[in-house]
């Protein structure tokens, strides 16, 4: 799998966008961006994943560059729960359940009221 | 959706002695099952893949004797810590691969203090 590089830290105000970046400059054509999450204690939490479009749902939104060797990863309005470490994580698609996921050290997310 | 489910999620055990911790997929079916350990302030680091049926394959560095992975069905695989240490104290996260949304589900962790 693709190696990723992120900001070790990041501040970001609460209710501003808190936008993530992820650099994955050897991103195979059949690799997929992830986004996981990690809140203080807890397991890791799925938030959005993507190929080559930009993607949305109710968490986040993620915007991958026409190159897709970096991607962004948008809060559009941060509260302070969503304070914690975000892994950008790049990896082929599930053809076999075995693929495992390696994790980087992440960006870790402060939202200041 | 998907969901993984660790138990315990905390557990306090004596030196010596060994402890188990459960992960089960609760609505779909996971052939793989992955167990992570992580340490305060780190990443979670990839101990062993766990296969229904057959043997676990473990990371580079990690004790198969030490760390006893089951997996004798397709929604719960277990991690037994035999003869635990101070040293063995972390957060130990399962993970599995959903098929039907392309993604992997974590359990909430498990806490264990060796004291």
């Amino acid at each position: 799998d693709a190696k990723t590089t992120q900001p070790p830290s990041m501040d970001c105000a609460e209710g501003r966008a808190a936008n993530l970046p992820c650099n994955h400059s050897t991103i195979s054509g059949n690799e997929y961006v992830y986004w996981y999450r990690q809140i203080h204690s807890q397991g890791p939490q799925y938030i959005i994943h993507g190929l080559k479009n930009n993607e949305t749902n109710e968490m986040a939104s993620l915007i991958i560059t026409e190159d897709r060797k970096s991607s962004t990863l948008i809060l559009p309005h941060a509260t302070l729960r969503d304070t914690a470490v975000y892994y950008c994580i790049v990896r082929v698609a599930l053809k076999t359940s075995y693929d495992k996921v390696i994790f980087g050290p992440g960006t870790s997310l402060s939202v200041i009221p | 959706g998907a969901v993984v489910s660790q138990h315990p999620s905390r557990v306090i055990c004596k030196s010596g002695t060994s402890v188990k911790i459960e992960c089960r997929s609760l609505d779909f079916q996971a052939t793989t099952m992955f167990w992570y350990r992580q340490f305060p302030k780190q990443s979670l680091m990839l101990m062993a893949t766990s296969n229904e049926g057959s043997k676990a394959t473990y990371e580079q560095g990690v004790e198969k004797d030490k760390f006893l992975i089951n997996h004798a069905s397709l929604t719960l695989s277990t991690l037994t810590v035999t003869s635990a240490h101070p040293e063995d104290s972390s957060f130990y996260i399962c993970s599995a691969n959903s098929y039907s949304g392309n993604t992997i589900y974590f359990g909430e962790g498990s806490w264990l203090t060796v004291v």
